[in-house]
């Protein structure tokens, strides 16, 4: 089982719509997470970070549930610009060291 | 202020040839990483670097060796290319320790080995 898992995707979705992705992680230990964002051919860059009390910045709303070890990110109002393969990233605390989801491709068409 | 780039962007080589690969981040980071990119696996980290002078095995260290002579850089070396070592090359940098650090890759090297 991969520490970090993800749908694959695509996800194919209209302008304005809102969607949901899920991340499931094994390691109960896991102390830190993240969703990174990735454009086409471009360097992961961090979109947020994920809080047990759930946070929001903008459109974009993260929740971690600890218990059942799964992560979300929510967008709302989805733009053309969105379009991009979102990573779900967990920190074990093991010298600094991120483990990455295989990533969730959205693509916002108009 | 650059942030973190590599060298080259851009590489083919023949099974067999060597290469080294640069990062260099102008951030004072200390913690510094290397990770290789294929389609359907995700980022996988290979080796990095916790200071000046300190190496560590990642997830899929074969094949590969680094040297962090500097704080700055940190230098990723194939001694004998394998088709299986085609992918796309990151390298990212952190703060001093902390766990919710975040990390900031340069903009990867992409390749490919025939």
């Amino acid at each position: 089982r991969k520490e970090v898992e993800q749908d694959p995707g695509p996800f194919n979705v209209p302008e304005g719509a809102t969607v949901a992705f899920n991340c499931t992680y094994s390691n109960s230990a896991s102390q830190s997470f993240f969703w990174y964002r990735q454009d086409c051919r471009k360097e992961p860059k961090l979109l947020m970070s994920v809080y047990s009390s759930g946070n929001e910045d903008g459109r974009f709303t993260a929740q971690l549930n600890r218990a059942s070890q799964y992560i979300s990110l929510l967008i709302r109002d989805s733009k053309l610009s969105d379009s991009a393969t979102y990573l779900c990233v967990v920190n074990n605390n093991q010298g600094g060291k991120l483990i990455f989801g295989q990533g969730t491709e959205l693509s916002v068409k108009p | 202020n650059a942030g973190v780039t590599q060298t080259p962007k851009f590489r083919v080589l023949k099974t067999g040839q060597s290469m080294t690969l640069l990062c260099a981040q102008d951030m004072n980071h200390e913690y510094m990483y290397w990770y290789r990119q294929d389609p359907g696996m995700g980022l996988r980290l290979i080796h990095y670097s916790v200071g000046e002078g300190t190496t560590a095995k990642g997830e899929v260290p074969d094949g590969y060796n680094v040297s962090r002579l500097k704080k700055q850089n940190f230098l990723l070396g194939l001694e004998s290319a394998a088709p299986s070592q085609t992918s796309v090359y990151f390298c990212a940098s952190s703060a001093i320790r902390g766990v919710a650090d975040t990390q900031y890759f340069g903009p990867g090297t992409r390749l490919t080995v025939l």
